[in-house]
């Protein structure tokens, strides 16, 4: 399979406690993608890499929020002292900027599920 | 603010029924649009796309949409549903034309009936 991956699926933690989730994209993608999307609601823009430069970051993403991508692969995103309000599926996505300059559409993963007890 | 308005949130249909979704958005410029579609256990997946062109765009498995400037609609259709069409359906959109971050509506819970 060569779509988005994540991993883990699920994470159950404990609040106040760090976790990390990672997002490998398609591999010809230059662009990655962050999105939160809660029950009943569609997902909402966390944060935006183009190559390893994060170039757009929501207001949504508190400091205890940090997301990587060091060589332009594959991505990470680490909450620290998470709150039960984090409790949320994680969504990467990824794309291809075209040589016009134009965005692409969006290639969705599965999500991460975090629950924080 | 920029936002995306998915009026129809629970729709409960029989197959062979036609359906239209609505989809509204907030914004005078340039857009980009996008209906994605979440079958139950997977993740989203695009069913088609509005970039350019003839405003009326066709996707995977029957489904078109209309863009419709002066509504700021994209309203998605399809003329006969199937009991596999039961899935959420999300309206997004990139504004701006060039815009990196998608804004979606709330979604739209499809239910086709037997």
């Amino acid at each position: 399979d060569t779509g988005v991956s994540q991993d883990p699926r699920h994470k159950i933690t404990k609040r106040g406690q760090n976790v990390t989730f990672r997002c490998d994209p398609i591999s010809e993608h230059n662009r990655l993608y962050w999105y939160r999307q809660t029950l009943g609601q569609g997902p909402e823009f966390l944060t935006y890499f183009q190559n390893e430069a994060q170039l757009e970051k929501s207001r949504l993403l508190s400091d205890r929020f940090s997301a990587e991508r060091p060589k332009g692969s594959f991505s990470t995103l680490e909450i620290q002292r998470t709150e039960q309000g984090d409790s949320a599926m994680y969504l990467c996505a990824s794309s291809l900027l075209s040589a016009a300059g134009g965005s692409q559409e969006q290639f969705f993963g599965p999500g991460t599920r975090l629950t924080v007890l | 603010a920029q936002s995306v308005s998915q009026h129809n949130h629970h729709v409960i249909l029989s197959e062979a029924a036609s359906l239209e979704l609505g989809c509204n958005y907030s914004y005078g410029g340039t857009v980009n649009l996008f209906w994605y579609v979440q079958y139950p256990g997977q993740h989203l997946q695009l069913l088609l796309k509005y970039f350019s062109g003839d405003p009326l765009v066709k996707g995977i498995k029957g489904f078109e949409a209309e863009f419709i400037k002066s509504k700021f609609s994209f309203n998605l259709r399809k003329p006969s549903v199937q009991w596999s069409d039961t899935a959420e359906y999300f309206c997004a959109v990139l504004f701006g034309g060039g815009g990196n971050k998608l804004t979606f509506g709330t979604g739209t819970q499809l239910k086709v009936e037997l």
